[in-house]
């Protein structure tokens, strides 16, 4: 069965840094898609990035990208440039092709420091 | 943008009381999904629905039904609400096929205390 690790339960990252969440994957499937859903305050979850594992280049979008890791099973999330409106709860999810089944870790909350 | 509409932010019920969360999507999507989401655990599935009067129990079906007699909205029902079933419930949608792009459209949670 697929399963979704993510290790930290907490980051905290200053204002205007980086920082990087960690999510690992267990999964015999080759076709398969990694996602990372941000949950803030008002609790509505909203997609920041999407990578299809037969796409070697990573994904971005504008301060967000990932690094895929595919053969070591890893899809971390870096977060460039800060912002008090990162502060939310970051969950990894995995879908394997041609299911509807999305498998999410059990999220990472991110602190942004003034 | 598409929206996911949940009935209740909060609700709180007593035991043994029938409890009814509904979900409305405006976006015409065929996919819809209960969440449960709690701490420590993530999101785990309740129920899908690929479609209207289709559906298929997730990993944690127990407890609960479902109904989606039309496309846009999806209901989940506590038959005999326990103290276990406190949680945070959230509602997604999907487009299938390439437009999709796979992202699900989440609303804002119901999060019920069931005393």
């Amino acid at each position: 069965a697929q399963t979704v690790t993510q290790s930290q339960p907490e980051m905290s990252v200053q204002e205007a840094e980086t920082v990087t969440l960690s999510c690992t994957y267990d999964t015999s499937e080759s076709d398969y898609y990694l996602f990372w859903y941000k949950q803030p305050p008002s609790r509505q979850m909203i997609l920041v990035i999407r990578q299809e594992a037969y796409k070697q280049q990573n994904a971005t979008e504008n301060r967000f990208s990932v690094n895929f890791q595919k053969a070591a099973k890893s899809f971390s999330l870096k977060i460039s440039d800060s912002q008090l409106g990162d502060a939310a709860m970051y969950f990894c999810a995995y879908r394997s092709g041609g299911t509807y089944k999305y498998i999410f870790g059990t999220g990472t909350r991110l602190k942004v420091l003034a | 943008d598409v929206k996911v509409t949940q009935s209740s932010r909060y609700l709180v019920k007593r035991t043994g009381e029938k409890v009814f969360l509904e979900c409305v999507q405006d976006m015409d999507h065929e996919n819809m999904f209960w969440y449960r989401q709690d701490p420590g655990l993530g999101l785990r599935l309740i129920y899908f629905s690929y479609d209207v009067k289709m559906k298929e129990k997730g990993d944690i079906p127990e407890g609960y039904s479902v109904s989606r007699e039309k496309k846009e909205r999806f209901s989940l029902i506590l038959e005999s609400a326990s103290t276990n079933q406190t949680s945070m419930y959230l509602c997604a949608s999907r487009l299938t096929g390439t437009a999709g792009s796979g992202k699900l459209f989440f609303g804002s949670g119901t999060q019920l205390s069931v005393l």
